[in-house]
């Protein structure tokens, strides 16, 4: 079975510019979840959606960081200008439901210059 | 603000030790405590987890300790290997929201 898939794995990107990075989460699985890793911060939840819908949105990242689920079998992550502090790796994960176990991607490292 | 958090950043224990990672959270709605697993380069892998009606759950040489009235629990790790070094993250869930994460606990392992 495919676990969840992140893409591209590496992104580096001048201020200003927008980005997206793409996540397949594991087929079936009807919640999709975007976290940012930092190491000060740990994972900090930017976006959670359960069968398509988008069910929460992490407050303090709501005005340049913007996900969709335009199927079952894809999300996208758009981060709208960057920023050099929006350097973290980004990982996306599925899950069955809540309250289950959460299968997670690779990640993706960004890097704003 | 942080609603999982990790006491230490760091631990480093001896081949053979048992280690002990702790955690603490605020709501008291969550009812789910994973832990993950992280190697370098990796997504986190679920590790063990546990609900909040139980304050002991054991597999292998991983056991959850949870304290409800507290609202904190540790992670212990018998006789770590130094395979076992990796960072560890706590969290914590419900029916309702997505589980939230604590910062993590890096933990080596030495031979």
């Amino acid at each position: 079975d495919a676990g969840v898939t992140q893409t591209p794995r590496h992104e580096v990107a001048e201020k200003g510019q927008t980005i997206i990075l793409k996540c397949e989460p594991v087929s079936g699985h009807n919640d999709l979840f975007w976290y940012r890793q930092t190491k000060i911060q740990g994972l900090e939840l930017l976006s959670y959606f359960r069968s398509k819908s988008l069910m929460e949105d992490g407050g303090a990242f709501k005005d340049r960081f913007k996900a969709e689920m335009l199927n079952s079998s894809f999300s996208t992550l758009k981060i709208q200008p960057t920023e050099p502090k929006d350097s973290a790796v980004y990982l996306c994960a599925s899950s069955p439901g809540l309250s289950y176990e959460q299968y997670f991607g690779p990640g993706t490292r960004l890097t704003v210059l | 603000q942080q609603q999982v958090r990790q006491s230490s950043q760091s631990l480093t224990v001896w081949e053979g030790e048992t280690a002990i990672l702790n955690c603490s959270y605020e709501n008291s709605a969550f009812d789910y405590f994973p832990w993950y697993q992280q190697f370098p380069g990796e997504g986190p892998a679920l590790l063990i987890a546990i609900r909040s009606v139980s304050d002991k759950k054991e597999d292998g040489r991983f056991t959850i300790f949870f304290n409800k009235r507290e609202k904190n629990l540790s992670l212990h790790i018998k006789d770590s290997q130094p395979g076992d070094s990796a960072t560890y993250f706590c969290a914590a869930g419900n029916n309702n929201n997505a589980p939230r994460f604590g910062a993590g606990t890096k933990l080596s392992v030495k031979p």
